[in-house]
């Protein structure tokens, strides 16, 4: 059971646009949510977080949206740039501290900005 | 700092035949560790995951197995492989809620 999930495998903007990706999750313990980018056949590295108490983060270029009641979080990236080509995971667990909690990903979507 | 290493980065085996993969930390001690699988087109996949030296959880049933005999030491076995253990095999530890993820293994199995 995909308790995470990134409905849009692609996505596809002009560079200097704003790049969007979604993420929708099931589980209402989530409290804890990070963004993930992947280039191809790296690990992925960690991009941006939030937590459950904040409805959103800014680092930069990106910005993380969390709507608590929908179960939804996106993640902004302006401007785009073409080096942000890659794929995008989703991921959530039950808590920040680092007890062990598991991990959950979305299937991630892969974005390409085009020169 | 810390720093997560696996080998091999990329492996070809024939079906039938056994796997080690093999994950190490450096810079911090009883790291929570992980192994995920991305398949083709499919998002990541926990495998297993341990709290401590001798402790895994196993997620996903199947011919994989795993084993910490350190506690800065992960391994990925399996004493048959199957075409479909074909996947990018990554190792994680982590810290602060925060996952960090080593450069991973490309397997193919043929």
């Amino acid at each position: 059971d995909q308790q995470v999930k990134q409905n849009s495998p692609s996505l596809s903007v002009q560079e200097g646009r704003i790049s969007i990706l979604n993420c929708d999750y099931t589980n209402s313990m989530f409290d804890y949510f990070l963004w993930y980018k992947k280039y191809p056949a790296e690990g992925p590295t960690f991009l941006i977080s939030i937590s459950s108490i904040k409805d959103k983060n800014e680092d930069g270029r990106f910005t993380v949206f969390l709507n608590k009641s929908a179960k939804h979080l996106s993640l902004h990236i302006v401007p785009s740039q073409p080096g942000d080509s890659a794929v995008y995971f989703c991921a959530a667990s039950r808590g920040e501290l680092d007890t062990g909690n598991q991990f959950y990903f979305g299937t991630g979507t892969s974005l390409t900005v085009i020169p | 700092s810390q720093t997560i290493h696996q080998w091999p980065a990329t492996l070809v085996q024939p079906v039938g035949s056994p796997l080690s993969l093999e994950c190490t930390v450096e810079g911090t001690s009883n790291p929570n560790l992980y192994w995920y699988r991305q398949a083709a087109g499919r998002g990541l996949q926990l495998l297993f995951y341990s709290v401590g030296i001798g402790q895994i959880s196993s997620e996903v049933p199947q011919n994989l197995s795993a084993s910490r005999p350190q506690d800065r030491q992960f391994i990925l076995s399996s004493k048959k492989l199957l075409l479909s253990d074909s996947g990018f095999y990554l190792c994680a530890w982590s810290v602060g809620g925060r996952q960090y993820f080593g450069p991973g293994t490309r397997l193919t199995v043929t």
